[in-house]
């Protein structure tokens, strides 16, 4: 089945902890994106990827870093998270060179106290 | 500062009506618009909208593009419950070598018996 995964889905963590969220797809897609999702907010755009290698930042940016050594996988990383990090995830992928047609994994609700 | 804009925040209709959702836009070096959908889980693709006065359809929906104008309205005819959900505009962003993506804010809608 074509999908977009992520791990975990849900995660509660304390302020200063490493983490990663993990985000994988089965379609050989290039395009590859983070989003946070916040009430009032909406989605918005953490980082992206074109291809392996080549990552650039969304609008939102502070906070993340991310690497695309495979294809397949675009893992977020919070070196040291804090609270106004607490949100939404979502990672997608895209069949084009764009964020046209994306297809969105399931989530990742994360809290950091 | 790239914007997108949507009207309403939210809606509420009775099963049957006809819906107009908007989204206005300003950005540098426009080039397509995106609609999704998202119920309570992740945004599923709708339509992607590239030249003015083309009409895109799927069943009840559709969706129109003005750039002289810079909107696009979405339409939901005969909507029914399983129609409530946030709908989501987005416009992807050239950076140059690559496109990031700007979302609305959403408009929620709700369809009552």
């Amino acid at each position: 089945e074509a999908q977009v995964t992520q791990n975990p889905r849900y995660l509660i963590t304390v302020t200063g902890k490493k983490l990663t969220v993990t985000c994988s797809q089965n379609m050989n897609h290039e395009y590859m994106s983070w989003y946070r999702q916040d009430p009032g907010l909406g989605l918005r755009q953490i980082y992206y990827s074109m291809n392996v290698e080549v990552t650039d930042k969304g609008d939102v940016p502070e906070g993340y870093k991310v690497s695309r050594k495979e294809k397949r996988n675009f893992p977020l990383i919070l070196e040291s998270p804090s609270p106004n990090q607490t949100s939404l995830y979502f990672c997608a992928s895209s069949p084009s060179r764009g964020p046209y047609e994306q297809y969105f994994g399931p989530g990742t609700r994360l809290t950091v106290t | 500062e790239d914007k997108v804009v949507q009207s309403p925040l939210s809606l509420v209709v009775h099963e049957g009506d006809t819906v107009t959702l908007n989204c206005s836009y300003e950005v540098t070096n426009f080039r397509s618009l995106l609609w999704y959908k998202q119920e309570k889980k992740a945004p599923t693709f709708l339509f992607m909208l590239t030249s003015s006065g083309i009409e895109k359809k799927s069943g009840r929906l559709s969706s129109i593009l003005d750039k002289k104008e810079l909107f696009s309205i979405l339409n939901i005819t005969a909507t029914q419950t399983g129609d409530s959900a946030v709908y989501l505009c987005a416009v992807p962003i050239n950076t140059g070598t690559a496109s990031k993506l700007t979302f609305g804010t959403g408009t929620r809608l709700q369809v009552t018996l």
